[in-house]
């Protein structure tokens, strides 16, 4: 059974900090990585897709890298706003098109 | 081109009542996926549909759920009898190929009276 593991479960930083957030999971026998923001209250907005052929994917001052054989996954985030003060989630889909998610970081961003 | 809709938005029922979440995916995506997140909780996989199909239903709880997606018309998640414990939001999500991106709805926040 596939598990999704985030580490930190909250983080707090001072405005204008990069910062890394992980992501970790059990079965590596995945076919896509996806990682989310969800602000409170409202629904998922997605952020990155990695295959699973591919090392990382940018967007913005968004990085995401996957290393599959390793379980492990990390979202950069370049020169925080405070703008960016969400919950971050990660979601490993398989093949078969499901999805496991983890249980998020929250990220406060303070001015 | 519109996203994924979701309605209601919010929906109170009292214990025993039925509760319907409709989802309209978004135009082109023939794949549906529901996702329930309990207060305080992550997001916790429910069912996955394609037309007229449902491909994956481990995550659904064996009695009371269930999920339809038409040929024509929304998906429904159809919840029978409801209890308190199934005060949650209900996401919906769409794709276009079950391995694509997954676009989210707003959800529907279910209250149970």
């Amino acid at each position: 059974k596939q598990e999704v593991t985030q580490i930190p479960a909250a983080l707090s930083v001072p405005e204008g900090e990069n910062l890394v957030l992980n992501c970790s999971f059990t079965d590596s026998a995945i076919y896509n990585l996806q990682w989310f923001r969800q602000d409170p209250g409202k629904g998922l907005t997605s952020l990155l897709l990695i295959q699973s052929s591919q090392r990382e994917q940018t967007s913005g001052r968004l990085n995401a890298s996957l290393d599959k054989s390793s379980g492990r996954s990390t979202l950069y985030i370049a020169a925080s706003q405070p703008g960016d003060s969400a919950t971050y989630l990660c979601a490993v889909i398989t093949n078969a098109g499901k999805s496991t998610f983890g249980d998020g970081t929250t990220l406060t961003v303070k001015p | 081109n519109a996203g994924v809709m979701q309605n209601p938005r919010h929906l109170v029922r009292r214990r025993g009542q039925e509760a319907r979440l409709r989802c309209s995916p978004m135009k082109g995506h023939s794949h549906v996926y529901w996702y329930r997140q309990l207060p305080e909780e992550g997001l916790k996989f429910m069912v996955y549909l394609q037309k007229e199909n449902i491909i994956d239903e481990s995550g659904m709880p064996k009695e009371r759920f269930s999920a339809e997606f038409p040929k024509e018309g929304p998906s429904i998640l159809r919840i029978q009898q409801v209890v308190r414990g199934d005060s949650a939001a209900y996401f919906c999500a769409s794709s276009r190929q079950g391995t694509d991106t997954q676009y989210f709805g707003p959800g529907t926040r279910l209250t149970v009276l």
